[in-house]
């Protein structure tokens, strides 16, 4: 079955210390894995899609990269306002549905 | 830029009552879809509309839910007969095409059953 985990389920960071966040997913044929950015009490907010491995995108201070198996989204110098839960997400191989993963809750501290 | 809204941003209800969630997707997208997150739960699919009719539904979706396109704007998800654990967080979203392409969510009805 399809599965999307994500890691580490929660990060505390110092503002400017820079992190990762991981994203692994099992899906067959892969149509694109998508990051999204969820503040409490608001639906998930589009940051980016990746579509094949080796495949990079920024804003601002956030990257995010894919390989086969993984991504990551890179917070460099991050900020308080950078506080937030970061999801990501694939579709299902046989459908258009997206399956999330359970998000990285990111704290940052002034 | 072009934002999915929904609305009520905050309905409780008495279990048993039929509650309707309304959507206004982004004007130019052909797909919908309807999510929810129970508190401290994953976001996880409900039902996928497309050209007038649900393509995709998950086994949440059962016989109490429906959805409509009453019109060329509205997007609208009906709980027949509330039950408590329908309380959540329901979101609407929307994307230009299916596959492949990144969904816009709006902020949410919070469905509170009591």
């Amino acid at each position: 079955e399809d599965q999307v985990t994500q890691s580490p389920e929660a990060l505390r960071l110092q503002e400017g210390e820079s992190s990762s966040l991981n994203c692994s997913y099992t899906v067959s044929g892969l149509r694109g894995l998508f990051w999204y950015r969820q503040d409490p009490g608001k639906g998930p907010e589009f940051l980016f899609t990746l579509y094949s491995a080796g495949e990079e995108k920024e804003k601002e201070r956030l990257k995010a990269t894919l390989t086969k198996k993984e991504s990551f989204l890179h917070i460099t110098a991050p900020k308080p306002e950078d506080s937030a839960t970061y999801l990501c997400a694939v579709p299902r191989s046989n459908d258009y549905k997206l399956s999330f993963g359970a998000g990285t809750t990111v704290t940052v501290r002034a | 830029e072009p934002e999915v809204t929904q609305t009520p941003s905050h309905q409780v209800t008495q279990m048993g009552q039929e509650v309707i969630l309304r959507c206004v997707p982004i004007s130019n997208h052909l797909y919908f879809y309807w999510y929810r997150q129970i508190l401290g739960q994953k976001v996880e699919f409900l039902v996928s509309f497309y050209n007038n009719e649900i393509s995709e539904k998950s086994e949440i979706f059962d016989d109490q839910f429906s959805v409509e396109r009453p019109d060329g704007s509205n997007f609208t998800l009906k709980i027949r007969s509330t039950k408590l654990e329908d309380s959540a967080m329901y979101f609407c979203a929307s994307s230009r095409q299916g596959s492949g392409q990144p969904q816009h969510f709006g902020d949410g009805t919070r469905l509170s059953i009591l």
